[in-house]
């Protein structure tokens, strides 16, 4: 069984820079998974960030940024905002029709 | 706009059976890919199932197939997922979503929470 890793928590200035990671349990992460991230506040929807490891949502402030470091997926939040408190989950696509999310990042801006 | 309204949650022991429903509008219906995801409150994001387009290929996480049935109604624009067989474990907020070419969702409904206990 395949686990995507995302860091439980995170904490970031305001102004800061912060890279959350999206990693394999086994094997690295490249943009053969189509990697997408998504942002959820408490008590509401998932709202899509990132498709397709660096394409930011219609909507999407640029300070959002997806790439791939190393061997995961990362999203860059540079400038962080108070309204960037949340948590962030990657998707990766497994092959044959299969989606798996990760665990979720805790954001805290402080 | 597009719009995603889920309903059909609720109550339901285990052993018991639900049909979530999601009603699709502001987009044509029909050309697109729909999916479930499920989140335990508290937890992460679990995606759950997918039809394509025209209803002809189905696909299920592995903890819910033999159980979860996932459909498609193009006429009426709504997407629906019926449970049998529930399990505690199932207990959740279900989401609809929309899948886009390069394999991510794009849309979200509001969810509908599925509560499963005796």
């Amino acid at each position: 069984q395949t686990v995507v890793t995302q860091e439980p928590s995170f904490s970031v200035s305001p102004g800061g820079t912060v890279t959350l990671t999206c990693g394999l349990s086994s094997g690295s992460v490249s943009s053969s998974y189509y990697p997408s991230w998504y942002q959820q506040t408490p008590g509401q929807a998932p709202r899509t960030l990132i498709s397709s490891t660096n394409t930011r949502s219609s909507g999407v402030p640029d300070r959002f940024s997806g790439s791939i470091l190393g061997n995961k997926a990362a999203l860059t939040i540079t400038g962080a905002q108070a309204d960037d408190e949340s948590d962030y989950y990657c998707a990766l696509y497994m092959g044959s029709v299969s989606w798996v999310f990760g665990g979720g990042t805790k954001l805290t801006v402080v | 706009e597009v719009q995603l309204v889920e309903s059909g949650g609720g109550l339901v022991q285990p052993g018991g059976s639900l049909r979530l429903s999601c009603a699709a509008s502001g987009f044509t219906f029909s050309n697109y890919w729909m999916h479930w995801v499920r989140q335990v409150p508290g937890k992460g994001l679990v995606w759950v199932s997918c039809i394509k387009s025209d209803g002809s290929s189905t696909c299920y996480v592995d903890s819910v197939k033999g159980r979860f049935t996932i459909s498609r109604d193009n006429a009426k624009n709504t997407l629906y997922l019926q449970m049998n067989s529930l399990r505690a474990e199932d207990t959740a907020v279900y989401y609809c979503t929309r899948g886009r070419t390069g394999n991510y969702f794009d849309y979200w409904g509001q969810g509908t929470l599925v509560t499963v206990s005796s």
